[in-house]
C-alpha cells in the first residue's frame, strides 16, 4: 500500500530554521499536504503543493518537492515557540489522504 | 462554533463493552472522515463518507468497527466488544467535497475523542 514516512522528532533553537522532511511512495499523488497539530487540538492544514510544482512559499513556510525522489520538505523560518507542534506530511491517494506518523517539533530556548 | 465537533471528548470503558463516538461535521461539507491516532502509530485512516455514496470502509481494523452517517450530516463510529488495543484518540474530519482542487480537499479536524479501554 501507499506509505508516507517522516522522522518522529526534531529539536530546533528559537530563531533558527526548522526543516521537516517526508518521503512518500505514490508517484501518482496529485497533492501533498502539511498539517499541524497543536497539543489538545485537531489537525490544521498548513499548506499544500500540487505535484507539478517544485516549491511553494507562504510567509515563513517554504515547501520543497522533489518528485523524482518522492521527497517533500517543510521549512519554517525564524522558528517561534508557537511553532511547537506535531507536523504531518500527507499525500492524496485517489479519494483518500494518507498521513505520515507526524514529526514532533520541539523548540529550544 | 462553525468547526467540527466530537463527543464525548473522553471516554473510559471496560473491555468487552460497546462504545459510540459522535461527529458533527461542518455544515455543508459532503465528505466526512474517521481516523485513529494511537501512541506511536501516527494517524490511521478508518473510513470516509462522500455524499450518498457507499462509504469506503477499507481502513476499518476489524468487523467490530462500524460507522454510520445519517442524513448526510452527523456520523457515529461504533466499536463493539472493545479491546485494550482500541485505546486511542479518534479524530473526525470533514471537507467541502472530494474535488480534485486542493483547497476543496482541505480536511477540517475535530478535537477528537480520547478512548481508554481498561
Amino acid at each position: 500500500g501507499e506509505d508516507v514516512e517522516q522522522s518522529l522528532f526534531l529539536s530546533v533553537r528559537e530563531g533558527d530554521s526548522s526543516v521537516i522532511n517526508c518521503t512518500y511512495t505514490d508517484s501518482s499523488s496529485t497533492y501533498l499536504y502539511w498539517y499541524k497539530q497543536e497539543p489538545g487540538a485537531g489537525l490544521q492544514l498548513l499548506t499544500y503543493i500540487f505535484s507539478n510544482m517544485d516549491m511553494k512559499q507562504d510567509q515563513r513556510l517554504t515547501v520543497l518537492l522533489n518528485k523524482k525522489d518522492k521527497h517533500l520538505s517543510l521549512r519554517i523560518a525564524d522558528t517561534q515557540t508557537g511553532d511547537s507542534a506535531i507536523y504531518f506530511c500527507a499525500e492524496k491517494d485517489g479519494d483518500k489522504i494518507i498521513f505520515g506518523k507526524g514529526t514532533r517539533l520541539h523548540i529550544l530556548p | 462554533g462553525a468547526g467540527v465537533s466530537q463527543s464525548p471528548s473522553n471516554k473510559v470503558t471496560e473491555k468487552g463493552k460497546d462504545v459510540e463516538l459522535r461527529c458533527d461535521p461542518i455544515s455543508g461539507h459532503t465528505a466526512l472522515y474517521w481516523y485513529r491516532q494511537s501512541l506511536g502509530q501516527g494517524l490511521e485512516f478508518l473510513i470516509y463518507f462522500q455524499g450518498n455514496s457507499a462509504p469506503d470502509k477499507s481502513g476499518l481494523p476489524s468487523d467490530r468497527f462500524s460507522a454510520e452517517r445519517t442524513g448526510g450530516s452527523v456520523s457515529t463510529l461504533t466499536i463493539q466488544r472493545t479491546q485494550q488495543e482500541d485505546s486511542a484518540v479518534y479524530l473526525c474530519a470533514s471537507s467541502l467535497s472530494m474535488a480534485v482542487i486542493g483547497v476543496d480537499n482541505e480536511q477540517f479536524f475535530g478535537p477528537g475523542t480520547r478512548l481508554t479501554v481498561l
